[in-house]
């Protein structure tokens, strides 16, 4: 385990459903990710929040809404998905040092949630 | 910008020889180097990475990996493969003035036969 839980592990939802996947990391860190991973390309930042503050949005679409409410807890919120965001939903946590001191820092990623639009 | 390429979907090894992963980078600036491993059903898990110093960097489960400054290379390797290294392998890498970005290869699949 690396200290970062992601829940629920699998979901399927319709283009029409309001859901949420919740991720949870036990590890102090001050700042938290979400990625996404289709098959066979790179993964894809989409949302990066440091001390809660969100830092970095890479052209994601309105219908993925990311809230942090503190620093261990983030939580991404979907609606009216499209089939193409059939995915798996990576969380990642890592601690950023002010000024980006320690740029060789290392993210520690959950197992991730499995989503299938329908 | 920066990116990384590997370019090898798959990797077939026997079990006991040397295995190889491939990885090359572009970024301005020094980099900073990762690997990550992800087993089936399994998030993304570190490995090593290169900061600076010896080129030679060594890490979890007996891997090890190689930074090449000319060839702007980061090459994963192990001595002696394990059926259990079987998973899907990524690297990853970090401009010097970039505190947040890490931009990651598409995976490359290494297979141990037994």
């Amino acid at each position: 385990e690396t200290g970062v839980t992601q829940t629920p592990r699998h979901l399927v939802m319709g283009m029409t459903n309001k859901k949420s996947l919740k991720c949870e990391q036990h590890l102090g860190h001050n700042a938290m990710y979400w990625y996404k991973q289709s098959a066979k390309k790179p993964l894809e930042l989409m949302f990066v929040y440091s001390l809660e503050e969100r830092v970095e949005n890479n052209s994601v679409p309105s219908r993925f809404s990311p809230e942090c409410p503190n620093s261990s807890h983030l939580f991404l919120h979907l609606h009216t998905l499209q089939p193409e965001d059939s995915a798996l939903y990576l969380c990642a946590s890592s601690q950023v040092l002010p000024g980006a001191a320690n740029p060789g820092y290392e993210q520690y990623f959950g197992p991730g949630t499995r989503l299938t639009v329908t | 910008a920066q990116s990384v390429a590997q370019p090898e979907d798959q990797v077939n090894v026997a079990e006991g020889n040397p295995l190889t992963v491939k990885c090359t980078y572009s970024v301005s600036g020094n980099p900073y180097l990762f690997w990550y491993v992800q087993y089936p059903n399994r998030g993304l898990q570190f490995l090593l990475k290169y900061i600076t110093g010896d080129n030679l960097v060594k890490g979890s489960y007996g891997f090890e990996a190689e930074f090449n400054k000319s060839q702007t290379s980061f090459h994963l390797k192990k001595p002696s493969a394990l059926v259990s290294d079987s998973a899907l392998y990524f690297c990853a890498v970090r401009a010097s003035g970039s505190a947040r970005q890490l931009t990651f290869g598409s995976g490359t699949q290494l297979t141990v036969l037994p």
